[in-house]
């Protein structure tokens, strides 16, 4: 079967840094996506992790463990529009992509 | 155009009634997705086409939902006798095919089923 696990929700405070992690078993891996959706708007994308190790874009990061089937975004110095739900998405074999529930995070002041 | 396009934007339709929905990938883009978002959900995945391989419909919830992508292009999703629980936002979304490549998605139709 396929599972992408993360959790339903996080606060967090402006300014502050977030670490939101996602678990997966899926058969086949071709790898790890995460993707930004602010409330009805579509996904946008934000990184991507086939090998492992970490991958470091601005104020956002990603970091993936194969062996662990385990990867978090990191995001630093949070800002109140970062507030937005967080989807990790694996690719599986054929290039299917399949994406978790998504964790709503929420930054106040 | 510059991105994926998805119409129409919203649709409100009667129970029992059949609907479609039209997503124009970018041009070039020879893989495509279709999701489904119910509200303050996650992706759910219903078909992926790839050039001119079978589609995978491994995610279609029940017969009455079918896609086609006619000349590697635009692609239609039909929803048959649609039911109050098929409400949700449909996205669609394309990519380069072959090596793994970022989506990019429509902006999606929320359909709504009275």
């Amino acid at each position: 079967g396929q599972n992408i696990d993360q959790p339903t929700e996080m606060t967090a405070t402006e300014g502050a840094i977030v670490q939101i992690n996602c678990t997966y078993q899926t058969s086949g891996f071709n790898g790890l996506f995460w993707y930004q959706q602010h409330a009805g708007e579509a996904p946008t994308f934000l990184s991507y992790n086939v090998l492992d190790g970490l991958e470091e874009k601005g104020r956002f990061s990603s970091f993936l463990s194969r062996s662990k089937g385990y990867s978090y975004l990191l995001l630093k110095e949070l800002q109140m529009k970062d507030s937005a739900s967080y989807l990790c998405a694996v690719m599986g074999g054929y290039n299917k992509l399949i994406f978790g529930a998504g964790t709503r995070l929420a930054v106040h002041p | 155009g510059a991105g994926v396009s998805q119409s129409p934007s919203n649709k409100v339709t009667e129970k029992g009634k059949d609907v479609e929905l039209r997503c124009d990938p970018i041009s070039g883009h020879t893989a495509l997705y279709w999701y489904r978002q119910s509200l303050g959900q996650g992706l759910e995945f219903l078909i992926y086409f790839q050039g001119n391989s079978a589609p995978d419909k491994s995610g279609l919830p029940s017969d009455r939902f079918s896609a086609e992508r006619t000349g590697g292009s635009v692609s239609t999703l039909t929803i048959q006798r649609t039911q109050q629980e098929d409400s949700a936002v449909y996205l669609c979304a394309s990519t380069l095919g072959g090596a793994v490549n970022e989506q990019f998605f429509g902006p999606g139709t929320r359909l709504t089923v009275l």
